[in-house]
């Protein structure tokens, strides 16, 4: 399995800023994941990210809204722009092993005020 | 988009009752997972089910993708208060599309 940790763990942000969001993984890994997940609620798919190329992202989230960076096989960010209260939310990046088991981080808890 | 059903969304059992969360979806799958999330975690991988039919065991825990691969089932024998949490369904269509269904909330009173 693979160890991974996310910064910040927790933001609290005022409407209109933006946060970038860290993942990093202990070992080269293709795929990398990001997720939503609002208080008692499922996870929400926002993109796949895979080293050198762009982000592929899923219905209701947009680039301009979540850009996400890809710059090696152990590191990606989301970034949240322009936020708004309705984007307070755990966002999760997980990776994924050789046999689609997935591993997640902490998570980063974010309030926007 | 599709999504992947969890019935109940909440169950409250007492200590040493069993427990059941049924997944369901509309369209074939490739395979299905289960994750559990405690209070304040993150999901944390249990298993993965490939074939009809197939049935898995975790000492307490019987987990079963139906043989039509549209429906699981996670099955919990004589409940501990460490089995509280969130447990998840994960359903990877084919294309390697990966669905999280809507969970189910497990309480165990002591």
């Amino acid at each position: 399995s693979a160890v991974i940790s996310q910064k910040p763990s927790r933001d609290i942000c005022q409407r209109g800023t933006s946060l970038t969001i860290q993942c990093q993984v202990d070992s080269q890994v293709t795929m990398m994941f990001w997720y939503r997940q609002q208080p008692g609620q499922s996870l929400t798919l926002i993109a796949t990210a895979n080293q050198g190329s762009e982000a592929t992202y899923e219905s209701g989230f947009v680039i301009d809204k979540f850009p996400i960076s890809r710059p090696n096989l152990t590191f990606s960010t989301l970034t949240v722009s322009n936020m708004s209260p309705e984007d307070s939310s755990i966002y999760l990046c997980s990776v994924e092993s050789a046999d689609y088991e997935q591993y997640f981080g902490p998570g980063t808890r974010l309030t926007v005020t | 988009g599709q999504q992947v059903m969890q019935i109940p969304q909440y169950q409250h059992v007492q200590e040493g009752e069993d427990f059941t969360t049924y997944c369901n979806s509309s369209t074939t799958l490739s395979n299905i997972q289960w994750y559990k999330q405690r209070p304040g975690g993150h999901p944390v991988f249990l298993i993965q089910l490939v074939k009809s039919g197939e049935v898995k065991k975790q000492k307490r825990l019987t987990f079963q993708f139906g043989e039509a691969k549209k429906n699981s089932s996670l099955h919990i024998t004589a409940t501990q208060t460490t089995d509280v949490g969130t447990y998840f369904c994960a359903a990877i269509r084919t294309g390697n599309q990966f669905y999280f269904g809507t969970g189910t909330s497990l309480t165990v009173i002591p």
